[in-house]
């Protein structure tokens, strides 16, 4: 089984409806992200947490939120859909240590998400 | 500003044909520096972390190198199977702790 799962795989909705993205892990990790990846813009960090009581917005949070349900489960949320939230949705986790080099983030298969 | 460069952002190959991807970065105390790989439609696919200038790791045809300024991701006798987008990530230090900066990428095709 995948370390970390995204539900659903691909959806396709209209404007202004809400959208709930769902991301789980196996890892144990603490730390858990949400990206979007636009052709030609590469990879936008949305939200990240670095555990559950942390959540921090990233460079492009404007019509997004989070919830940490838990240490393996991360949902972002669109409120309101528009088109230009047409992208590609990855979700990642990493296990920090300060003493050991051990960032590595490990990234879900992704979500296509289109509005319409 | 954290700032991550990858070039070139297109490399044709023949098989056999070896090569080097670079990626300049820009950040203010580096914590590490992350290679993936990423299929069309996939999530990115962990391959490298370099740590400090004039580190080096190896994974079958892939070695990454890096310097206090680049790194270099060379392929050697690259296969048609090598075929993806090669990302190029960096962790930094002050506001940027804990977070990557990604690179456009370079999508590499390897011909038969």
């Amino acid at each position: 089984d995948a370390d970390v799962t995204q539900t659903p795989r691909n959806r396709i909705t209209k404007t202004g409806k809400r959208i709930m993205l769902e991301c789980s892990q196996t890892k144990g990790h603490d730390r858990m992200y949400w990206y979007r990846q636009d052709p030609g813009l590469g990879l936008r960090l949305i939200y990240y947490s670095f555990d559950v009581k942390d959540i921090n917005k990233g460079e492009i949070s404007d019509g997004y939120s989070v919830s940490r349900q838990a240490q393996a489960k991360f949902s972002l949320s669109l409120e309101s859909a528009i088109p230009n939230q047409t992208a590609l949705y990855f979700c990642a986790t990493s296990d920090w240590d300060d003493l050991t080099p051990r960032d590595t983030q490990y990234f879900g298969p992704g979500t296509r998400l289109t509005v319409l | 500003e954290d700032q991550v460069t990858q070039s070139p952002e297109a490399l044709r190959l023949q098989e056999g044909e070896s090569s080097s991807l670079n990626c300049s970065y820009t950040v203010s105390g580096l914590r590490g520096l992350f290679w993936y790989r990423q299929d069309p439609g996939k999530g990115p696919e962990f391959l490298f972390t370099l740590y400090s200038a004039g580190e080096e790791k190896e994974k079958e045809r892939l070695k990454a190198t890096l310097t206090k300024k680049e790194s270099f991701l060379h392929i050697t006798a690259p296969k048609p199977e090598d075929s993806a987008t090669y990302l190029c990530a960096v962790n930094a230090g002050g506001t940027s702790y804990g977070k990557l900066t990604f690179g456009q990428g370079t999508i590499l095709t390897v011909h038969p």
